[in-house]
């Protein structure tokens, strides 16, 4: 098993730019989710997903839209790049009761907007 | 806002020395806690899960006072790799939304 995928590792952006976030699991876990992770905070929820077809807001979700068509694989839009959204960003997923149990985390993007 | 607090160190810790950590949350209503680990530039891992009558794995024990509201980690016989930072998980019920993640604790062990 790969576990939590994400693509890409590392991305520059302009400001005002759009760029996709790519996450993907193997595990058959029906609860994805992203994170930021930003220097003195704890990460940070921005969307978070229970199933195929079925997302909703976490507590940082401005400027950011998501999608899930497939259990597997869940993408984080960035509409319009901002400075303020450079950051390291975790997708994540576990099985129900998600709050109960592990988080497995992907490997992360390093996002840095100009 | 539900607020979990951890002191952010760093703890410098010379190899073979017992440490512990503690984390207090705001939210009396929380019903699961973790602790994770997550070394530079990596993703956080699942460490242990915290159970209300304490557990242990190997070196690594965790304890939760709910009546003080706070969760623990000692670490005993410390090694080089344990450097990382330790990260408290509180879970105020319902689905991993309800995750409170606390900033870390940095742990450095010295040779």
């Amino acid at each position: 098993n790969a576990g939590v995928t994400q693509t890409p590792k590392f991305q520059v952006l302009k400001t005002g730019q759009s760029m996709t976030l790519q996450c993907a699991q193997d595990m058959n876990h029906e609860y994805m989710s992203w994170y930021r992770q930003d220097p003195g905070m704890g990460l940070r929820l921005i969307h978070y997903s229970v199933g195929a077809g079925i997302t909703d807001q976490g507590e940082v979700p401005n400027g950011y839209n998501v999608s899930r068509s497939t259990t597997e694989d869940f993408p984080l839009r960035l509409l319009s790049a901002a400075p303020s959204q450079t950051s390291v960003y975790f997708c994540a997923s576990s099985y129900f009761p998600s709050g109960n149990n592990e988080q497995f985390f992907g490997p992360g993007t390093r996002l840095t907007v100009l | 806002r539900k607020e979990v607090e951890q002191d952010p160190g760093p703890f410098n810790v010379p190899e073979g020395a017992t440490v512990a950590f503690n984390c207090t949350y705001s939210n009396s209503a929380s019903q699961s806690f973790f602790w994770y680990r997550q070394d530079c530039r990596k993703e956080p891992k699942l460490l242990m899960s915290v159970y209300s009558s304490g557990n242990e794995d190997g070196r690594f024990t965790a304890q939760l006072n709910r009546a003080s509201q706070y969760i623990s980690l000692l670490i005993r016989d410390s090694k080089l790799s344990d450097s990382a930072t330790y990260l408290c998980v509180v879970n105020a019920g319902g689905g991993a939304d309800g995750l409170t993640f606390g900033k870390g604790t940095h742990l450095i062990i010295q040779p």
